[in-house]
């Protein structure tokens, strides 16, 4: 049972590339999430879906694309990457919305922007 | 100021210490709360949540919820260095809430 899986592991991009953060789930799970973690900043919401071809805007969405066509996956896309999009993404997925529902993590990706 | 505090630590504890890690927050609306544990280089996995105030047991941990400070705590009895990792706090307003986290707080258990 692979769980959340995300790829790639880790990147570097120039500044104004683009690249899309996969992620995808083998748990049916109905609810995904995108975070970015910074050093010493915790989790931050940048995206997340309720279901598919549901999204909606989290805590921090500028610069950021998502879009949900099955339950399984739910891509992250970057347009015109900055520096201060250098950061850890994490994708999560939960089966409801229930606190007592773990969300369960992907491993990252590390991302830098130079 | 924001809306979830959490000392970003490092904290380094023997092997055998009580460990107490804190979190404090301003939103009183705030009602689950949680603990999340997270390895180096690893994603969060969800260690306890509490509803509300009061206090919640899991073998060497135990969560305690103070509303009315805005205080929440998680205690590690008998610290062990498989224990050393970031412990993130969590809250959010209902179960359809976007989850807050705090900054996490970076233990390290020594032998």
């Amino acid at each position: 049972n692979a769980g959340v899986t995300q790829t790639p592991k880790f990147r570097i991009l120039k500044i104004g590339q683009s690249m899309t953060l996969q992620c995808t789930q083998d748990m049916n799970h109905n609810y995904m999430y995108w975070y970015r973690q910074d050093p010493g900043m915790g989790l931050k919401l940048i995206y997340y879906s309720v279901g598919a071809g549901i999204t909606d805007k989290g805590e921090v969405p500028n610069g950021y694309n998502v879009s949900r066509s099955t339950t399984e996956d739910f891509p992250l896309r970057l347009e015109l990457a900055a520096p201060s999009q250098t950061s850890v993404y994490f994708c999560a997925s939960s089966a409801h919305d229930s606190i007592r529902e773990t969300q369960y993590f992907g491993p990252g990706t590390r991302l830098l922007v130079l | 100021q924001k809306e979830v505090e959490q000392d970003p630590g490092p904290l380094s504890v023997p092997e055998g210490a009580i460990v107490s890690l804190n979190c404090t927050y301003s939103n009183s609306a705030f009602q689950y709360f949680m603990w999340y544990r997270q390895y180096s280089r690893k994603g969060p996995e969800l260690l306890m949540y509490t509803y509300s105030s009061g206090n919640k047991e899991d073998g060497r941990f135990t969560a305690q919820v103070d509303k009315s400070s805005k205080y929440i705590s998680l205690f590690i009895r008998d610290s062990q260095p498989s224990d050393s990792a970031t412990y993130l706090c969590a809250m959010c307003v209902n179960q359809g809430g976007k989850l807050i986290f705090g900054q996490g707080t970076e233990l390290s258990v020594k032998p």
